[in-house]
């Protein structure tokens, strides 16, 4: 079984500040990890994944995330928030050949 | 060039009608799947075919179909519509069903009346 919590349904952040959307996960095998975005009435966009490899993984318009088995989580960051980054985002699971699970995703405000 | 498409983007119908959405990529992948978005946000996988197989079937009303006529495209029809089918619903693609990243459509707002 595997499942996704992510804290925090609206996140809001002043533009040129840090940006912190948390992600807590559950699997019974070593799990990958995803951070999806969604941007208004558009689809799911990856933005990076973990396949256990580094456990520091860099993915696109800044962001990044960190897998800490220890506490079971994948916290995505990116130090200067735009204006751009304004959206949905969703935090997924996969363990093993199971079918991939998505968070309830975090929506973001950016205030200028 | 589109990856995944879908057909149509908005759907608008009565209660109890059976429509159609319809989905394509263009990515050579093998499998692609549906899921639906209800108006939380939430994301909730419906079904996957790999290579026009069925080898994921989650607790759907059987009103719901899928159909994937060759490996490149996936359709889903629903039987006479109820309300609480109004969502969005996304395809999406993968190189394998074992393969990682997965490629999503732009989605299709269906809202029944």
């Amino acid at each position: 079984a595997q499942s996704v919590t992510q804290l925090g349904s609206h996140v809001s952040v002043s533009e040129g500040a840090l940006v912190l959307l948390r992600c807590n996960y559950s699997s019974s095998v070593p799990p990958y990890l995803f951070w999806y975005v969604q941007y208004p009435n558009q689809g799911l966009q990856l933005l990076l994944k973990y396949t256990s490899a580094a456990t520091l993984v860099k993915g696109i318009n800044g962001f990044e995330a960190e897998f800490k088995k220890s506490e079971t989580s994948f916290h995505l960051t990116k130090p200067s928030a735009h204006m751009s980054d304004a959206a949905e985002y969703f935090c997924a699971v996969r363990g093993g050949y199971q079918k991939v699970t998505f968070g309830t995703g975090t929506k973001l405000q950016v205030i200028p | 060039d589109t990856a995944v498409s879908q057909t149509p983007k908005y759907l608008v119908t009565q209660m109890g009608n059976d429509k159609s959405i319809k989905c394509e990529q263009n990515l050579g992948h093998d499998t692609m799947y549906w899921y639906k978005q209800d108006s939380k946000k939430f994301l909730k996988i419906m079904f996957s075919y790999n290579n026009k197989e069925l080898i994921i079937n989650e607790t759907v009303p059987n009103r719901f179909s899928p159909k994937s006529p060759d490996k490149a495209h996936l359709n889903l029809h629903i039987n006479s519509l109820e309300l609480g089918d109004s969502a969005v619903y996304f395809c999406a693609s993968s190189q394998t069903r074992n393969t990682d990243t997965q490629y999503f459509g732009p989605g299709t707002r269906l809202t029944v009346l």
